[in-house]
Formats: structure tokens, sequence, C-alpha cells
């Protein structure tokens, strides 16, 4: 059972446009959800996370947007830029435990 | 950028063949894992490690093995190598104080067999 769910699979987005990749859990122990960030030939780097205690949380242009009520957190690319073009994964766990979501290839077009 | 590396890189092996992975990390973290990774579906956790001598299995069934005798070090041994084993292996660290929970990621082992 797939514990972390993540749509869409494949986003493509206009320079400058905001790319959205949401993710739904179902575990109510979890009390970390990290993004990470994957290009080609590297591993996944974190990018931001948030806990459960707050709504919102940002970095620059990015933005974690969390409704622990519906238990889902999504992740908000404001003005986004060709060097972007990456898979993003969402996470959810505790301690040592993660779930990750099947992760969104996402291409901004120039 | 995180101090994780991973050799091979990539590896095309036949059937039947005994292969380790190798992974080591620098930063003196004491937790480690091992995640399986393929096209379009999430990372799997294998194996993860607390601390020297300390291994678990992950969620995920593998034929995998793994040791922990030095803390920077975590390879992963594939007994006799499989079609089915074909994947990318990433290996990731954390620290253990309090709650940070945050992996580090190594660039992964691109592993073909044939």
């Amino acid at each position: 059972q797939q514990q972390v769910k993540q749509s869409p699979q494949s986003l493509i987005v206009q320079k400058g446009g905001i790319s959205i990749i949401n993710c739904a859990y179902e575990n109510t122990a979890f009390d970390y959800f990290p993004w990470y960030q994957q290009f080609p030939g590297k591993g996944p780097a974190l990018l931001i996370a948030i806990r459960p205690d707050v709504s919102e949380k940002k970095e620059g242009r990015f933005t974690i947007s969390f409704n622990k009520s519906a238990k889902q957190f999504s992740l908000h690319i404001m003005d986004s830029q060709p060097g972007d073009s990456a898979t993003y994964f969402c996470a959810a766990g505790f301690g040592n435990q993660f779930y990750f979501g099947t992760g969104t290839s996402l291409t901004v077009i120039p | 950028e995180a101090d994780i590396y991973q050799t091979p890189r990539y590896l095309v092996i036949g059937t039947g063949k005994k292969i380790t992975l190798e992974c080591s990390q620098t930063m003196g973290h004491d937790k480690m894992y091992w995640y399986q990774q393929d096209p379009g579906m999430e990372l799997h956790l294998i194996h993860y490690s607390y601390g020297v001598n300390s291994t678990e299995k992950g969620d995920l069934s593998s034929e995998s093995t793994v040791s922990r005798i030095r803390t920077e070090h975590f390879p992963l041994t594939l007994e006799s190598a499989r079609p089915s084993h074909t994947s990318q292996y990433l290996c990731a660290s954390s620290e253990s104080l309090g709650k940070i929970y945050e992996q580090y990621f190594g660039p992964g082992t691109r592993l073909t067999v044939t």
C-alpha cells in the first residue's frame, strides 16, 4: 500500500509560471514532510521540508503548503525557471522511516 | 554538497555473479540507508543501519545483504545477481541528533544484470 500519493506524474510549465505538485498521506503519525529535487544522474537532494505544526514554509521561490486536516501538502515553485527542470519527490515519515511519492517530472519551457 | 560517495556509478554484470556496491560518507552520520529506485516508482527502503554493527531490513524485500563495520562505510552485497535486480541503488545517511531527519543521498549506482 502506497503511503504517500503524489501527483501529477509529469508537469510542463512555461518559464515564469507557477509549478504545483501535490501529495497526500494517510498516517497521522508522520511528523516530517520533505521535498527532494533530483537531476538526471544525481541522487535526490533536500529542497525544503515542513513539520505539521505550521501551515506554510517558504524558501526563496519554493513554498510548501501543508493542510493537516486534509492530510495533504504541496510544493509551489514560483517564477519557474528552466534550471528547475528535474524530478521532484515528496516524502513523509517520522524517525528513520520515510515513505516517498512516485515523483513528478517537471519541465520548464523557456 | 553532501559528502556521500557511491561506487561504481554504473555496473553491467552477468547473471549469477556476486557484486558489492560501495557507499561511504565523511559526515560522521550514524544512520545510513539503501534505497532502490525504479523509473516512475517511489524510492523503496531496502536496508538501514543506526550505527556500527546495526543493520535492519526495510520495507521492500531484497535478496541483498549489508554490513556496517565502520561508521563511514555501508556496502551492499548481492551474492548471485539476477535480471530482476536491475535497478538504481541509492545510499543515504542522516544524523542522529534530536529530530533532525534530513537524509543526504549519494549519486546512485545504476545496476544492469544481463
